[in-house]
């Protein structure tokens, strides 16, 4: 069993629609939780940054954080065609950062 | 702000070929990181530097594999001898330190022929 389980999609939604990304952990000892958006060719861009559950909100984005569940979600509100990409659910023990292996997603203008 | 810069952007060799990688953290980053990504995969840590000391190689392999970052700065890794399975992209990232959030660089994309 991976560590991180995340969905690699893609997933396809049209212009506007709300986007829902999750990701499910299995070491309870995970401390940190990001989202990484990363284009093709690019390196990953640090989107969220949370350390408590509940919800963080940036813009159009909102990060979820359920540590009794051991699940993280990342909402995309309004989506756009710009927001077409990977993106990368991280987790950090420690010193280290442990990854998903990405959603694909695709929004259709 | 500068961010992370690395080169070349990418490389093409024949297996058992040696390659090396640069990467150039944001100024003032003391921690630094060397990741392989594989098509389809999340990033893997190779290996982390806290200024020109290596705090992490666990998953490095050191049998071809070796990275260095004299002077605390600048970084380079390098591959040899290179084989198939070492088709990837390198990323390298740089925190301010190791508590702090990671910012990557666009990689290198390494093909063996």
């Amino acid at each position: 069993q991976k560590e991180v389980e995340q969905d690699p999609g893609p997933l396809s939604v049209p212009e506007g629609a709300i986007v829902s990304l999750n990701c499910t952990y299995s070491n309870s000892a995970f401390q940190y939780f990001m989202w990484y958006r990363q284009y093709s060719r690019k390196g990953p861009e640090l989107l969220m940054y949370t350390y408590s559950s509940g919800n963080k909100e940036d813009g159009r984005f909102t990060a979820q954080v359920d540590k009794s569940s051991k699940y993280i979600s990342l909402f995309i509100r309004d989506s756009q065609p710009s927001d077409s990409a990977t993106y990368l659910c991280a987790m950090r023990l420690g010193n280290k950062l442990v990854f998903g292996a990405g959603t694909i997603l695709r929004v259709k203008s | 702000e500068a961010g992370v810069a690395q080169s070349p952007r990418y490389k093409i060799i024949e297996k058992r070929q040696s390659v090396a990688f640069w990467c150039n953290p944001i100024s003032g980053h003391a921690t630094l990181y060397w990741y392989q990504q594989i098509l389809g995969q999340g990033p893997k840590l190779l290996i982390q530097f806290q200024n020109n000391g290596v705090v992490d190689d666990s998953q490095l392999p050191k049998d071809r594999f070796s990275a260095e970052r004299l002077k605390g700065v600048d970084s380079t890794l390098k591959i040899q001898p290179a084989k198939l399975e070492d088709s990837a992209v390198y990323l390298c990232a740089s925190s301010l330190n190791r508590d702090q959030p990671q910012h990557f660089g666009d990689g290198t994309r390494l093909s063996i022929l």
